[in-house]
């Protein structure tokens, strides 16, 4: 079955630490998000994609970045971990098509020390 | 900017009954209106979605309602069970703009057996 996967779950780093975040999906989707989930907050976009080599910045976008060399892969890159990114991080992805329904992976726990 | 608010915050009701969760979102272009369920631990899932040019859909237990007039929407849930217990988040987006995907905070659904 197709599915969409994020490594690792859990992550504790420092501050001033690059740190990446895995996301993979099988579904063969041109679309690719990253969202963080802070309580109040909801879901913020941070990083999306249309397809590869193609990359665009989210409503939270600072401090973040994203490479697409890959239908498959969307990496999300911390490129210096602060505490104000502590957060759970969701990576989702949809077909593009008419059927806009976003498909979630499990997310990623982060702390920031 | 565009926003989407999403009331109550926390719900509480008893199994059998019924629980209602509203919307309002402020981007008078957005089409799409997809609900998402997330257990504990996990990503969210769509449960039932709408697009403008429908009023009312139903699916088993689950429907949802849109006005589009006054710009909300609104999740009805009958004879509730202790597995509905979740956060819910509603969100308002253009078809093929999966970029302008915004969020509710989320309802934190408490069903009492």
């Amino acid at each position: 079955d197709a599915e969409i996967t994020q490594s690792p779950r859990h992550k504790i780093t420092e501050t001033g630490r690059q740190v990446t975040l895995a996301c993979h999906q099988t579904w063969n989707h041109n679309n690719m998000f990253w969202y963080r989930q802070d309580l109040g907050h909801g879901l913020r976009l941070i990083h999306y994609s249309y397809g590869v080599h193609d990359t665009n910045k989210g409503e939270v976008s600072d401090g973040y970045s994203v490479s697409r060399s890959n239908t498959e892969d969307l990496p999300l890159t911390l490129e210096s971990a602060a505490s104000s990114q502590t957060s759970v991080y969701f990576c989702a992805s949809s077909s593009g098509g008419r059927e806009e329904t976003q498909y979630f992976g499990p997310g990623t726990r982060l702390l920031v020390l | 900017g565009e926003n989407v608010e999403q009331h109550p915050s926390t719900l509480s009701v008893q199994e059998g009954d019924s629980a209602v969760i509203k919307c309002t979102y402020s981007d008078s272009a957005s089409n799409y209106f997809p609900w998402y369920k997330q257990e504990l631990g996990k990503g969210p899932q769509l449960i039932i979605d709408i697009r403008s040019n429908v009023g009312e859909k139903k699916d088993q237990r689950i429907a949802v309602t849109l006005n589009k007039t006054a710009k909300h929407f609104s999740l009805h849930i009958t004879e509730t069970q202790p597995e509905d217990s979740a956060v819910y988040f509603c969100a308002a987006s253009l078809i093929h703009g999966g970029f302008k995907t915004i969020f509710g905070a989320g309802t934190r659904l408490f069903v009492k057996a």
